[in-house]
């Protein structure tokens, strides 16, 4: 079935520093999205990728879209203590009939700011 | 505030208890989703709706869950039971899915955090 591998599991680094963490899946995914998880928070959509090769980003945020369709990577430039968190890919499950239906997510990259 | 709210936040309950989750979506937002994360893993899907019709169901929800959305509005995920292998984070989430080839986008809300002892 529909897998999503996260890389690294857990990031500790100086406020800062860029951050660059990805994605991979054995299968074809056609939506990738990004979310950011707080502790006691659910996920917050941080960047959505529609097409293959796309470069999206937002603010200090950029991610890709593999051109493979299986893989996707969020970078974060010049790191914050607010940008602590648990980092999800995330997919949508493709249905019979070709529609999206639930998301699939990965294990998430948790993310340590060291002012 | 109109983004997806849950009640209650915490619940704390002893095995065999019965529990009930409420889950308001972003209004007209005609899909909801139940998922469930526990600790060091991504949430996993557990059912959904379109409007009032739930249209999948997850291996994951064994027959002491069930969810229902009358009027296709609210939901409520009931528990019956509980099991301390029920300890999670419930998730709902809700979105806008039209047949204009608009993308869809769920958003979430700050989930239910269930403890069972």
């Amino acid at each position: 079935g529909q897998q999503l591998n996260q890389s690294p599991q857990s990031m500790f680094i100086q406020e800062g520093e860029d951050v660059s963490m990805n994605c991979t899946s054995s299968s074809i995914f056609n939506t990738w999205l990004w979310y950011k998880q707080e502790p006691g928070e659910g996920p917050v959509l941080l960047i959505a990728l529609y097409k293959a090769g796309e470069l999206t980003s937002n603010g200090r945020l950029t991610a890709q879209f593999g051109i493979t369709r299986k893989d996707s990577f969020l970078n974060i430039s010049a790191s914050i203590p607010s940008d602590v968190g648990i980092y999800f890919c995330a997919g949508p499950r493709l249905n019979y009939g070709g529609s999206q239906g639930n998301l699939i997510f990965g294990k998430g990259t948790k993310l340590s700011v060291k002012p | 505030d109109t983004g997806v709210s849950q009640d209650p936040r915490h619940k704390i309950t002893k095995r065999g208890q019965n529990v009930t989750f409420r889950c308001d979506p972003i209004s007209e937002h005609n899909r909801l989703y139940w998922y469930r994360q526990t600790l060091g893993q991504g949430p996993e899907f557990l059912t959904y709706f379109q409007n009032e019709a739930q249209l999948e169901k997850s291996r994951l929800l064994s027959d002491r869950f069930s969810a229902e959305r009358p009027k296709g509005s609210f939901s409520t995920l009931e528990i019956q039971r509980t099991e301390q292998g029920d300890s999670a984070m419930y998730l709902c989430a809700s979105s806008l899915v039209g047949s204009g080839g608009h993308h869809e986008t769920q958003y979430f809300g700050p989930g239910t955090r269930l403890l069972v002892l």
